[in-house]
């Protein structure tokens, strides 16, 4: 079945560690890839996306995320978490023809410790 | 300036009553969501409009209709309110083309008693 799956529920990491986030999805073929944070009460805000081209893909508030084909993944990784990235973190793709479409993995909610 | 507005912020009502959440975007989009996320933090796409069109209407109840007055507004309107229809709704646009970035209002929490 197509689908967008986040195997981490729940990620815990101390200030200053890296930070790896796995998405990996299930489509025929490969979608528009993004990831997506809300904060506690908040809305969602891109961090990134992928459509083609360049693999390593540079988003904001110091996130980047590779694309590999040949793992069907799309994982999201910081190389020092500060205690504000704390948030649920939302793998989504859009299918190309399904009118921009948003489907979404289940979330990886990340805490930070200090 | 808020980009994407969603009023009310919270709602409360009874099982049965009919209510409405009003979204409103002054980004110039043309392409207009409602997502629904549930108390596990499931988002799921029910409604899109395109220049007021309706494009995208997933297995949502017909209790649920939206209705896009222009471009800049998406509205929407739940009859007959139930217990499972309590979650946060949240409005998005976007500039038409697949795969473009969708802008997400704040959310509004609709709580059916």
């Amino acid at each position: 079945a197509q689908s967008v799956t986040q195997p981490d529920i729940h990620i815990t990491v101390s200030e200053g560690a890296s930070l790896e986030l796995r998405c990996n999805y299930s489509y025929g073929a490969t979608p528009y890839l993004f990831w997506y944070v809300q904060s506690p009460g908040q809305g969602l805000q891109l961090l990134l996306k992928y459509f083609s081209g360049d693999t390593l893909v540079q988003g904001i508030k110091g996130f980047e995320a590779e694309f590999k084909r040949s793992q069907s993944s799309f994982n999201l990784r910081k190389p020092s978490v500060h205690w504000s990235d704390a948030a649920e973190y939302f793998c989504a793709v859009v299918l190309t023809g399904t009118a921009s479409k948003l489907t979404f993995g289940t979330g990886t909610r990340l805490q930070v410790t200090l | 300036d808020t980009a994407v507005s969603q009023t009310p912020k919270y709602l409360v009502t009874q099982m049965g009553n009919d209510k409405s959440i009003k979204c409103e975007q002054n980004l110039g989009h043309d392409t207009m969501y409602w997502y629904k996320q549930d108390s596990k933090k499931f988002l799921k796409i029910m409604f899109s409009y395109n220049n007021k069109e309706l494009i995208i209407n997933e297995t949502v109840p017909n209790r649920f209709s939206p209705k896009s007055p222009d471009k800049a507004h998406l509205n929407l309107h739940i009859n007959s309110l139930e217990l499972g229809d309590s979650a946060v709704y949240f409005c998005a646009s976007s500039q038409g083309g697949t795969g473009n970035e969708q802008y997400f209002g704040p959310g509004t929490r609709l709580t059916v008693t």
